[in-house]
């Protein structure tokens, strides 16, 4: 059964910078994933940040990045705000149209 | 604007059933994938079903398969999600999302717009 892991909290100082990962348990995530991110504060929908790896949604401050590092995808938000406070969650496209979560990473700013 | 609003939720015993709708507007229905993610309580996201435009196309993640029924109607732009022999673990909000396939020139693979979500409680 494929994993998608992702650490399970994080902290950044305000104005400082962050990196998540997202990775497999088996296996490196590579583009053919098509890796996406998603911020979701709590109560509310998630809001799509990244796709395709590293492409920034409609709207999304051009402080938040995607890429792949090593053997898994990263978000990393540069110059971090309080309002980043938020679960984050990638995703996977793992074909025949079957996508996996991971766990989600609780990102603290503080 | 691309709207999605879920409907449906509820409290239901163990081992009935529940059918979530969504209303999707602003956007030409017919021409997305569509999915259901959910969410218990406390807990992460879930990737739980999609549907090709068409509907001669569905996918189910494990844990719902022979439970769970996604379905649509274009005329009417709704998708569905049809739940039946409910269990505990099925708790959650049910968020309905819109997918990006492709544009033009690559496949994308992502979730662009997403509902605010229906919650289901399965009581014991």
């Amino acid at each position: 059964q494929t994993v998608v892991t992702q650490e399970p909290s994080f902290s950044v100082s305000p104005g400082g910078t962050v990196t998540l990962t997202c990775g497999l348990t088996s296996g490196s995530v590579s583009t053919t994933y098509y890796p996406s991110w998603y911020q979701q504060s709590p109560g509310q929908a998630p809001r799509t940040l990244i796709y395709s790896t590293n492409t920034r949604s409609s709207g999304v401050p051009d402080r938040f990045s995607g890429s792949i590092l090593g053997n898994k995808a990263a978000l990393t938000i540069t110059g971090a705000q309080a309002d980043d406070e938020s679960d984050y969650y990638c995703v996977l496209y793992m074909g025949g149209g079957i996508w996996v979560f991971g766990g989600g990473t609780k990102l603290t700013v503080l | 604007e691309v709207q999605l609003v879920e409907s449906g939720g509820g409290l239901v015993q163990r081992g009935g059933s529940l059918r979530l709708s969504c209303a999707a507007s602003g956007f030409t229905f017919s021409s997305y994938w569509m999915s259901w993610v959910r969410q218990a309580p406390g807990k992460g996201l879930e990737w739980v079903a999609n549907m090709k435009q068409d509907g001669s196309e569905k996918y189910y993640v494990d844990s719902v398969k022979g439970r769970f029924n996604i379905s649509r109607d274009n005329a009417k732009n709704s998708l569905f999600l049809q739940i039946n022999s409910l269990r505990a673990e099925d708790t959650a909000v049910y968020y309905c999302a819109r997918v990006r396939v492709r544009n033009t020139s690559s496949y994308l693979f992502y979730f662009d717009s997403w509902g605010q979500g229906t919650l289901v409680t399965v009581s014991s």
